[in-house]
């Protein structure tokens, strides 16, 4: 079966630290970008930071970065020097069935603590 | 402001009514699904669009349907709504799916009384 697995149903931080939400999956896609999506409180859901499993390098976007294993099927977040506005759900996928459609984790609540 | 729009935002219903969300988006994507959000459950996929004139069912298909109207617009009914159709529903697109992901509608919430 195609899962993905959020294994923190909530984590916490103090503000400015840093924090590791986990994320592991399984597709049979031989190609693919994996995803974390952020929801904050507004229930937006919102493009966080991608990762091609091709690449070995692992992606960052400002503040915000990656630790992929590919042959673990692992694909964590690391939030550097937490701030308030990151409190929110987060939640990985990744692509299943060609490619066509996403699978997401049951997500991560992450409270930030002043 | 370009994007995805699902309306309405909030809804109350009674047990056994029935309602449509809608959704439309001007990006020009290919593809559009419908997925809902349950506490502990993440997102679940009810139906997909691929492209304009095709629809597939997705993990929890069961009491909805969906029309792919036109290009822009991709629409979910509940013909007999049920109190474990209480949830919060979201509308995406992509245009093909691989680097870009989805873009989200704002979601909706249901409830079902």
């Amino acid at each position: 079966a195609q899962t993905v697995t959020q294994s923190q149903p909530e984590m916490s931080v103090q503000e400015a630290e840093t924090v590791t939400l986990s994320c592991t999956y399984d597709t049979s896609e031989s190609d693919y970008y994996l995803f974390w999506y952020k929801q904050p409180p507004s229930r937006q859901m919102i493009l966080v930071i991608r990762q091609e499993a091709y690449k070995q390098q692992n992606a960052t976007e400002n503040r915000f970065s990656v630790n992929f294993q590919k042959a673990a099927k692992s694909f964590s977040l690391k939030i550097s020097d937490s701030q308030l506005g990151d409190a929110a759900m987060y939640f990985c996928a990744c692509p299943i069935q060609g490619a066509q459609k996403l699978v997401f984790g049951q997500g991560t609540r992450l409270t930030i603590n002043p | 402001n370009a994007g995805v729009t699902q309306t309405p935002k909030f809804q109350v219903l009674k047990t056994g009514q029935s309602m449509t969300l809608q959704c439309a988006q001007d990006m020009n994507h290919n593809s559009m699904y419908w997925y809902r959000q349950d506490p502990g459950m993440g997102l679940r996929l009810i139906y997909y669009s691929a492209s304009e004139g095709t629809t597939d069912k997705g993990e929890v298909p069961n009491g909805y349907n969906v029309s792919r109207l036109n290009k822009r617009e991709f629409s979910l009914r509940l013909e007999s709504a049920a109190p474990s159709q209480t949830s919060v529903y979201f509308c995406a697109s992509s245009p093909k799916l691989g680097a870009f992901g989805y873009t989200f509608g704002s979601g909706t919430r249901l409830t079902v009384v």
